[in-house]
């Protein structure tokens, strides 16, 4: 069974610009979440997904968005992009176990 | 709110000697307890899972976690460390109210030295 894959592992920005990270989760996973990781803040949990719809939210501002589609794919977008914004964001996928399963990340840099 | 607190930002080891990665939780519900590993440019693999039952629980790579309900902490544990166990180790609370919000710890950086 394929990983959770993210992409791109790779993304550079300017401030001010948007950006859009794309999680697809572990085949007949149903919720996905995202998470910020920082070298300051460590991991910080950003949403969670579950059959399209938000379940949890963590405490970053409206900038931060997501989705999941009906095949529980899932993008998250970050919008007038700061400084600060620059972090490896994970997604997680899990069936139901509390189990999460990490994709690679996607490490963004705003310059 | 939950909250997680790993008392070791760094713990340096000699290869083959035990380790202790400590842990404690703060929440007010029953909670589901974590721990997970970070190599450098990777995302993060499960260690071990507390769901119920068995307060032992033994995880992959010869690691094991103890929780201690009463004390709020779950203890990660190996009784001979090698170099390749140098990563950064994760600690981590999901409490029982649906849903998968899950609070990390700031992360517990394992340095084994030959």
């Amino acid at each position: 069974k394929a990983g959770v894959t993210q992409t791109p592992r790779y993304l550079i920005k300017t401030r001010g610009q948007q950006v859009t990270l794309s999680c697809s989760p572990i085949s007949g996973h149903r919720s996905v979440s995202w998470y910020q990781q920082t070298p300051g803040q460590g991991l910080q949990f950003l949403f969670e997904y579950f059959s399209e719809t938000q379940r949890n939210k963590g405490n970053f501002p409206g900038r931060f968005s997501g989705r999941q589609f009906s095949n529980s794919r899932s993008e998250m977008n970050v919008s007038t992009l700061e400084l600060g914004d620059s972090a490896l964001y994970l997604c997680a996928s899990s069936w139901g176990t509390r189990e999460q399963f990490f994709g690679p990340g996607t490490r963004l840099t705003v310059l | 709110a939950q909250s997680v607190t790993q008392l070791d930002s760094q713990v340096p080891v000699f290869e083959e000697a035990p380790v202790e990665l400590r842990c404690n939780y703060s929440s007010s519900v029953s909670v589901y307890l974590f721990w997970y590993v970070q190599y450098p440019n990777q995302g993060l693999q499960l260690l071990l899972k507390y769901l119920s039952g068995s307060t032992l629980v033994k995880g992959i790579n010869g690691f094991e976690a103890e929780f201690n309900k009463s004390q709020t902490s779950f203890h990660l544990r190996k009784p001979s460390v090698h170099i390749s166990d140098t990563a950064e180790y994760f600690c981590a609370v999901s409490e029982d109210t649906g849903g998968f919000k899950t609070i990390f710890g700031a992360g517990t950086r394992l340095f084994v030295k030959a």
